[in-house]
């Protein structure tokens, strides 16, 4: 079946740099967006979420980016913090309206950051 | 206010047994939704249910099962447990449709 993926299952930056996180999906009907952060022991946190009409959302240190064409999401995290570090899942659903019922998640990427 | 609360956080079965975990979502959220985590297959979607209804339902078979109370309280069901069953079970809960899901601390179930 169709999924939702990430592309690097690691990625390690600098404390204070700027991180972008990547996943790629392949459900053409998807048109609601969630960027999650899970901690170790704790289940996925709401980060950011973007409808498929429009191509950028921002909120606090977080930007995310859809591009519809080549079905591509980011999620940059300006200024990286100690606190950042966890794994981020994108997650997609097709449900017209937007929706956050049955919910398709991609693998994960593990945010390490170095002092 | 109190986010979704998940009971127990953590269980050990044996197989063929049978499990219920319990799910509390925030208070006012009449949408449940229940997902499986596992280092092989990442967060899968078990089912959904919106007021005692079960709206939609992933790939998974019949031995996983559940309901919805009128008070938006879910449980789920997993009979003949299977080793491959170890897992975080994850329980979510939003106001319905269009609207992001908050996320419970999970049960971690070991099955042996």
């Amino acid at each position: 079946g169709e999924s939702v993926g990430l592309h690097l299952p690691t990625l390690s930056v600098q404390e204070g740099d700027n991180s972008i996180i990547n996943c790629a999906y392949s459900n053409s009907a998807s048109d609601y967006f969630i960027w999650y952060k899970q901690e170790s022991g704790k289940g996925p946190q709401f980060i950011i979420d973007i409808r498929s009409n429009m191509d950028k959302r921002q909120g606090q240190r977080v930007t995310v980016l859809l591009n519809k064409t080549v079905k591509h999401l980011s999620l940059q995290i300006a200024a990286t913090q100690p606190g950042d570090s966890a794994v981020y899942f994108c997650a997609e659903t097709p449900y017209s309206g937007g929706g956050a019922d049955g919910l398709t998640f991609g693998k994960g990427t593990h945010l390490i950051i170095q002092p | 206010k109190a986010g979704v609360t998940q009971t127990p956080r953590y269980l050990i079965k044996t197989r063929g047994q049978q499990v219920t975990l319990s799910c509390s979502p925030i208070s006012g959220h009449r949408s449940v939704s229940w997902y499986q985590q596992t280092p092989g297959q990442g967060l899968q979607f078990l089912f959904e249910y919106f007021s005692e209804t079960q709206r939609n339902k992933g790939n998974f078979p019949g031995r996983f099962s559940g309901r919805q109370f009128s008070n938006s309280r879910s449980e789920m069901n997993v009979s003949t447990l299977e080793l491959g069953d170890s897992a975080l079970y994850l329980c979510a809960s939003s106001w319905g449709r269009g609207n992001e899901q908050y996320f419970g601390p999970g049960t971690r179930l070991t099955v042996t």
